[in-house]
C-alpha cells in the first residue's frame, strides 16, 4: 500500500512569494495534519483536517492556510513568505483524526526561502 | 503554553551501550507517541503509549509512560550503528479537545560510534 505522498519534494521561493504544498494521505484515511519542522527541531503543529473541515489550528499566522478535497488530499497554502518559513513541511494521515489514532508522516517538502 | 520538553539534546555512545532518552510534558497527556527520524528523512512512527504507567518494548527499546501521565522515556539497549538518528516523543494534550494535535519534543539526536 502506498503511504502518505507529497509534492513538491523540495521547493526554492523567494520572500513575499506565494507557496503551495500538497498532500496525500494513506488510501482509507480522512484526516489530514500539517506540520513544519525547522532545522535541528521537532515538528511544529500547524493544522488538522477531516472531512474537508478544520478542526485544529497551531500558532500560526494567517499567512498560513489549507484545505481538504472531496478526495481527502490536502493542500498547504503559505502567503508572503518569510525567510523564517524555510522549513521541512510535513503531512500527516490517520483515519478520522481523533486523539487515539497513530499518525503516519509522509516524506515532507523542504522549502527554501531566499 | 503547552510543552513538551525532552532531554538530552544529543547523546554519543560507544556501539553496545545503552541510551535513554526523556520527555516531560507541562500538561497531562492523553497518550504519547514515540518517532525516529533519520538524517534527511522523516519521523516514523515507533509506539504510541497511552495507559498511566504503561511500559512496552520492541526489541531492544523500552518505552515507558509515567504514572502521572506527563513523562515518558524510551531506553535502548546494546546500541547498534543502525539506532542512529533523532528520537523524538510526541504527546497528545487531554484538553486538545479530541482532535489529533501533537507536541513534539525537540528531539535526542542519538550518534553510535562503532
Amino acid at each position: 500500500d502506498a503511504g502518505v505522498t507529497q509534492s513538491p519534494t523540495h521547493l526554492i521561493k523567494t520572500r513575499g512569494q506565494h507557496v503551495t504544498l500538497r498532500c496525500s494521505p494513506i488510501s482509507g484515511h480522512k484526516s489530514v495534519s500539517w506540520y513544519q519542522q525547522v532545522l535541528g527541531q521537532g515538528p511544529q503543529f500547524i493544522f488538522q483536517y477531516y472531512e474537508k473541515e478544520e478542526r485544529g489550528r497551531g500558532n500560526f499566522p494567517d499567512r498560513f492556510s489549507a484545505r481538504q478535497f472531496p478526495n481527502y488530499s490536502s493542500e498547504l497554502n503559505v502567503n508572503a513568505l518569510l525567510l523564517g518559513d524555510s522549513a521541512l513541511y510535513l503531512c500527516a494521515s490517520s483515519t478520522t483524526g481523533q486523539s487515539v489514532e497513530t499518525q503516519y508522516f509522509g516524506p515532507g517538502t523542504r522549502l527554501l526561502v531566499l | 503554553g503547552q510543552q513538551v520538553m525532552q532531554i538530552p539534546q544529543y547523546q554519543h555512545v560507544q556501539e553496545g551501550e545503552d541510551f535513554t532518552t526523556y520527555c516531560n510534558s507541562s500538561t497531562t497527556l492523553s497518550n504519547i507517541q514515540w518517532y525516529k527520524q533519520r538524517p534527511g528523512g522523516h519521523p516514523v512512527f515507533l509506539i504510541q503509549l497511552v495507559k498511566s504507567g504503561e511500559v512496552k518494548k520492541q526489541k531492544r527499546l523500552t518505552f515507558q509512560f509515567g504514572e502521572a501521565k506527563k513523562n515518558s522515556s524510551l531506553h535502548i539497549t546494546a546500541t547498534q550503528t543502525t539506532d542512529v538518528g533523532t528520537y523524538f516523543c510526541a504527546g497528545r494534550p487531554q484538553t486538545s479537545g479530541g482532535y489529533n494535535k501533537l507536541i513534539f519534543g525537540a528531539g535526542t539526536r542519538l550518534a553510535v560510534h562503532p
